[in-house]
Formats: structure tokens, C-alpha cells, sequence
């Protein structure tokens, strides 16, 4: 069975950083992208950004939102997939999911961990 | 950025009835085009991804349709547990662009 599970979120101050780890298992980790996706309180969602796998270089791409302040990165030895946000504003606060990018065959998320939730405020 | 509308924001409909929710691009994404389920306090699910596959698990009452820039998922006899709110999401691979629309909310009449 596949599962993600995200974790790292909390209250932080604008301007400063967080990190979120997305632990992942019951699939082979290294052969996907995987995808970080944001949904503020009552909005609707928002896709953040990606990382391949390291078979297509491992490269990422990101949301112009986030662009140049959220790096997403990876370790396929432990299974997980990480966040890193910095320069956070209010309007960061959300629920960030961890998902399964099926970016070879398209460009759907078709699985998701439950979220963790980052607020964002002084 | 393609801007993805759905219609209505609401939708109410009795328990076996058929729903039918709307999604439009901005510009053509020919089948690029997926449809989730999100119920309250949970992460969405996929249900269609390539405009009509269904993704694992998903009961046949759930079928989508459409290409280009029109999209229709319909849910052709309503049960309890469908009351939700569905998303379509639309993705672009180069350069990666994956947008979402506003949502339908669908409850129950």
C-alpha cells in the first residue's frame, strides 16, 4: 500500500524558514517524481512544485509563487522527499501536501499523504 | 498560465440522481486533464486522470469526458459517500505548469 507522510509543519514568523520531509513507502521511491502541493484555509488547491527522479535528473520545477524561495529536494536512500521554504509570507499558510507526480505518463497526482499544516504569522 | 473554470461552484442533488460537474480551460490542454474528490479534513483523490481513465479503485458510476478546453466528469447514480468537492486539474508538461479549478462543491438536495 502506498503511503506518504508528511511532517515538519507548525507556526513560523514571516521572513523566516521551515522544512517539511514527506516519508514515503510501498512503492520504489526512486522511480518517481514527487510533487508538493498547498491548499490555504478554505481555498482550493495549489501545486507548488516537483522533483524528477533521478533517472530524468533529478531536477525540479516550481511554481512562479514560489519560485526562488521553496527548494524541493531528495533522498531516495531513505524514502523521502523534502521542502525547504524560505523567506515565508502569510500568504504561505496552508496545508502542504506531499503527492506521487505520475509526470511520465501525464502530470497527475495520484497519491497524496494527508498534509501537514504551516501557519504563517507573527 | 491556462486558468481552469468549473460551473457551478455548487451543485445539489438528491441521493441516485446523476451529476454532472463542468470544467474549462483557458486554452486547449487536449486530454491532459484530471479530476479529484476531496472530502472535509481529507487530501483529495484522484478519481480520472487523461480526461476519461479511471485511476485504480474508482467505481464505474464515476466517468469523465471531453478534450481540448471542455471537460465533464459525471457521477451517474449519486451516493452518500460522493458528496464532496471535485477539482479538475489540468497539466501542461513543458514548460510544468499544473493548475487547478476553483472547485464544485456537490451536496446533497
Amino acid at each position: 500500500e502506498v503511503q506518504l507522510v508528511e511532517s515538519g509543519g507548525g507556526l513560523v514568523q514571516p521572513g523566516r524558514s521551515l522544512r517539511l520531509s514527506c516519508t514515503a513507502s510501498g512503492f520504489t521511491f526512486g522511480d518517481y517524481a514527487m510533487s508538493w502541493v498547498r491548499q490555504a484555509p478554505g481555498k482550493g488547491l495549489e501545486w507548488v512544485g516537483f522533483i524528477r527522479s533521478k533517472a530524468y535528473g533529478g531536477t525540479t520545477e516550481y511554481a512562479a509563487s514560489v519560485k526562488g524561495r521553496f527548494t524541493i529536494s531528495r533522498d531516495d536512500s531513505k524514502s523521502i522527499a523534502y521542502l525547504q521554504m524560505n523567506s515565508l509570507k502569510t500568504e504561505d499558510t496552508a496545508v502542504y501536501y506531499c503527492t506521487r507526480l505520475q509526470v511520465t505518463t501525464g502530470g497527475y497526482f495520484d497519491y497524496w499523504g494527508q498534509g501537514t499544516l504551516v501557519t504563517v504569522s507573527s | 498560465e491556462i486558468v481552469m473554470t468549473q460551473s457551478p461552484a455548487t451543485l445539489s442533488v438528491s441521493p441516485g440522481e446523476r451529476a454532472t460537474l463542468s470544467c474549462r480551460a483557458s486554452q486547449s490542454v487536449s486530454s491532459n486533464l484530471a479530476w479529484y474528490q476531496q472530502k472535509p479534513g481529507q487530501a483529495p483523490r484522484l478519481l480520472i486522470y487523461g480526461a476519461s481513465t479511471r485511476a485504480t479503485g474508482i467505481p464505474a458510476r464515476f466517468s469523465g469526458s471531453g478534450s481540448g478546453t471542455e471537460f465533464t466528469l459525471t457521477i451517474s447514480s449519486l451516493q452518500s459517500e460522493d458528496f464532496a468537492v471535485y477539482y479538475c486539474q489540468q497539466y501542461n508538461n513543458w514548460p510544468p505548469s499544473y493548475t487547478f479549478g476553483q472547485g464544485t462543491k456537490l451536496e446533497i438536495k
